[in-house]
């Protein structure tokens, strides 16, 4: 597609329960990054993909949290038994360069999911 | 480690000029600088190479010193859509292979 799309724009869920939120690259993009975004805080990496594969899973939080990609396109982060904590922006970015080869490639970002747990 | 921005916030008349620094606790081999708006997605301003390049856009340039492991930004004659929260975000060399981590951001806002 032309850009980094994520959806759903916005979820609201009650605390306990799972989510999944979904973000598809620009095409022909083999890295993919989570980020999240809190109300008036820096950007915090969660979860990088080099391909279908997952190097680097420093950032994520907790064992509530998992991301996938398949068929190097698509990816899902999945936030179980949701706390309220967890409420933020998360956003997902995709790149061209392939990461340990010493140049990195611009970042696109996706518009955001915003996540509301009551 | 999180790299560290400064200052946190600033706030500009039109026209003035502003410089954000970017340092970082860990051996740098790029630099890349992007404007988050409110409500919006980040968006890439630019990337350094390690070599202490300087590089420019628009009126937005930055300079990359990798043997401080720093990294600023210029903004001159600043305009009112310069505002925005500015992130760096440094790549940093690791045994297991070099990794990507945003700043803590720094807020500036252009007055008329």
């Amino acid at each position: 597609g032309a850009g980094v799309s994520q959806s759903p724009s916005n979820k609201v869920t009650e605390k306990g329960k799972d989510v999944e939120l979904r973000c598809d690259p620009i095409s022909g993009h083999t890295a993919l990054y989570w980020y999240r975004q809190s109300l008036g805080q820096g950007l915090e990496f969660l979860i990088y993909f080099q391909g279908n594969s997952a190097p680097d899973k420093s950032g994520l939080p907790s064992d509530r949290f998992s991301a996938e990609r398949t068929g190097g396109s698509v990816s899902t982060l999945t936030i179980q038994r949701t706390q309220q904590e967890d409420s933020a922006v998360y956003l997902c970015a995709s790149s061209l360069a392939q990461r340990g080869w010493g140049v990195q490639e611009t970042q696109y970002f996706g518009p955001g999911t915003r996540l509301l747990v009551l | 480690q999180q790299p560290v921005q400064s200052p946190q916030a600033v706030i500009l008349r039109e026209g003035e000029d502003a410089v954000i620094n970017c340092s970082s606790s860990k051996a740098l081999y790029s630099v890349h600088w992007y404007r988050q708006k409110h409500g919006e997605a980040p968006v890439f301003l630019m990337i350094l190479l390690k070599g202490g390049e300087q590089k420019g856009h628009e009126k937005i340039s930055a300079s990359f010193n990798e043997k401080k492991q720093q990294s600023s930004l210029y903004l001159t004659a600043s305009q009112l859509s310069y505002s925005g929260t500015y992130f760096c975000g440094p790549e940093t060399c690791e045994n297991t292979g070099n990794q990507f981590y945003f700043g803590t951001g720094t807020s500036l806002t252009v007055i008329p």
